[in-house]
């Protein structure tokens, strides 16, 4: 069965650091990478989409992929505590190609 | 507002209550999906409707009834559930029937069965 891993956290870091979200998947196959933010009771918000291999940066958020060891990673510069929240990594099935999620990471940046 | 709207935002119903979850994108999508976010489990996939022909039904039991009378609008019928059925039920919708763009989510419907 197609997976993406995640751990689930909470992800403790202080105000102004830098934090790190990882992820892995299973199906070699999967190309198109993503990760949503989402807020608690809300619903999940694309932040950021990978498609090759290295780094991909947007504002203070920066992608990693890494196809070869099947990992994903989301690095957020200057962490404030808006960005607490729960972040999705999602991949697409290969074959199958449909969005498949991992359980998210809850991130809590401390003031 | 992301362009994806759910109503209701809350429900609660009885295990042999009727009601129907409505979805509709002012995206211009060609694709929407159903989606099953329970605590602590990743997102499920239910459905999946391109250009309102349903394309996926991920063995989801037949007390949950989708339709997609058009691209922009996706209804999912419920009736005779069961407790463990509550759950936050997301609408999605993207460019097309795939995963190479991502999807964008409504804001999702409460359930909860009593």
């Amino acid at each position: 069965q197609k997976e993406v891993e995640q751990n689930s956290g909470p992800l403790s870091v202080p105000e102004g650091a830098i934090a790190s979200l990882n992820c892995t998947y299973s199906d070699r196959g999967s190309q198109s990478f993503f990760w949503y933010r989402q807020y608690s009771g809300k619903s999940p918000e694309l932040i950021m989409s990978i498609y090759s291999n290295g780094d991909k940066e947007d504002g203070r958020f920066t992608a990693q992929l890494n196809k070869a060891s099947q990992y994903v990673s989301l690095l957020i510069r200057d962490s404030q505590p808006s960005d607490s929240a729960t972040y999705l990594c999602a991949a697409d099935g290969g074959a199958t190609n449909k969005l498949i999620f991992g359980t998210g990471t809850l991130l809590a940046v401390q003031p | 507002e992301t362009g994806v709207t759910q109503t209701p935002r809350h429900l609660v119903m009885g295990m042999t209550n009727k009601k129907s979850l409505k979805c509709e994108q002012h995206l211009g999508h060609n694709a929407m999906y159903w989606y099953k976010q329970s605590a602590k489990k990743p997102l499920e996939l239910m459905f999946v409707y391109n250009f309102k022909e349903q394309t996926e039904n991920n063995s989801v039991p037949s007390r949950f009834s989708p339709e997609c009378p058009n691209s922009s609008h996706l209804f999912l019928h419920l009736h005779t559930l069961q407790p463990e059925d509550s759950a936050l039920y997301l609408c999605a919708s993207s460019q097309e029937d795939g995963a190479n763009y991502g999807y964008t989510f409504g804001s999702g419907t409460r359930l909860t069965v009593v």
